[in-house]
């Protein structure tokens, strides 16, 4: 297993350009999570997934798009970058649909996206 | 809601000395506590967790972790430190049961492990 894959690993955009941050899993999980890290700050949520075609907000949702129509794929979409959304992006998945699976409460997280908004 | 203080942001210790990283936690249920590991240009990964049973969890390279509700805390320790245990780590909660998907991170600490 790959585990979660997340792409680019690193993107400079200008002020109000769009993209898409892409999030792969292969574990099967149906929870899929999109995190930002700012320095000293820790992990803030943004958004999160229950399941394919089923999307929650997060701690800080503003200026951030998800969908999720598939078990695998959980991409996040910026559509006006601003330079408040300078940070680094993980992309996390857990609750294996697999009964005998006993880690059903770990996150595992993908290596990050670096995003820099100039 | 739940939140957590880790109450040190940068750990220095010299190598082969031990450590232990504060972590407090606020919640009004039941919830897990996790400690997760993040190496330089890394994502996080998960050093170990507490859902029930033992108040004592360990990992597989050497950290423990102890459980205290009544001081709603779950503090780190390693015995002897390595160069290699350099890395920034989060404590993080959740709600037991319903709702434990929802992680709430600390804002972490830095452990720099001196040679």
């Amino acid at each position: 297993n790959a585990g979660v894959t997340q792409t680019p690993k690193f993107r400079i955009l200008k002020i109000g350009q769009s993209m898409t941050l892409q999030c792969t899993q292969d574990m099967n999980h149906n929870y899929m999570y999109w995190y930002r890290q700012d320095p000293g700050m820790g992990l803030k949520l943004i958004y999160y997934s229950v399941g394919a075609g089923i999307t929650d907000k997060g701690e800080v949702p503003n200026g951030y798009n998800v969908s999720r129509s598939t078990t695998e794929d959980f991409p996040l979409r910026l559509e006006l970058a601003a330079p408040s959304q300078t940070s680094v992006y993980f992309c996390a998945s857990s609750y294996s649909i697999d009964p005998r699976d006993r880690d059903t409460d770990t996150q595992y997280f993908g290596p990050g996206t670096r995003l820099t908004v100039l | 809601a739940q939140s957590v203080t880790q109450l040190d942001s940068q750990v220095p210790v010299f190598e082969e000395a031990p450590v232990e990283l504060r972590c407090n936690y606020s919640s009004s249920v039941s919830v897990y506590l996790f400690w997760y590991v993040q190496y330089p240009n890394q994502g996080l990964q998960l050093l170990l967790k507490y859902l029930s049973g033992s108040t004592l969890v360990e990992s597989i390279n050497g950290f423990e972790a102890e459980f205290n509700k009544s001081q709603t805390s779950f503090h780190l320790r390693k015995p002897s430190v390595h160069i290699s245990d350099t890395a920034e780590y989060f404590c993080a909660v959740s709600p037991s049961g319903a709702g434990s998907y929802q992680l709430t991170f600390g804002k972490g600490t830095k452990l720099s492990v001196i040679p």
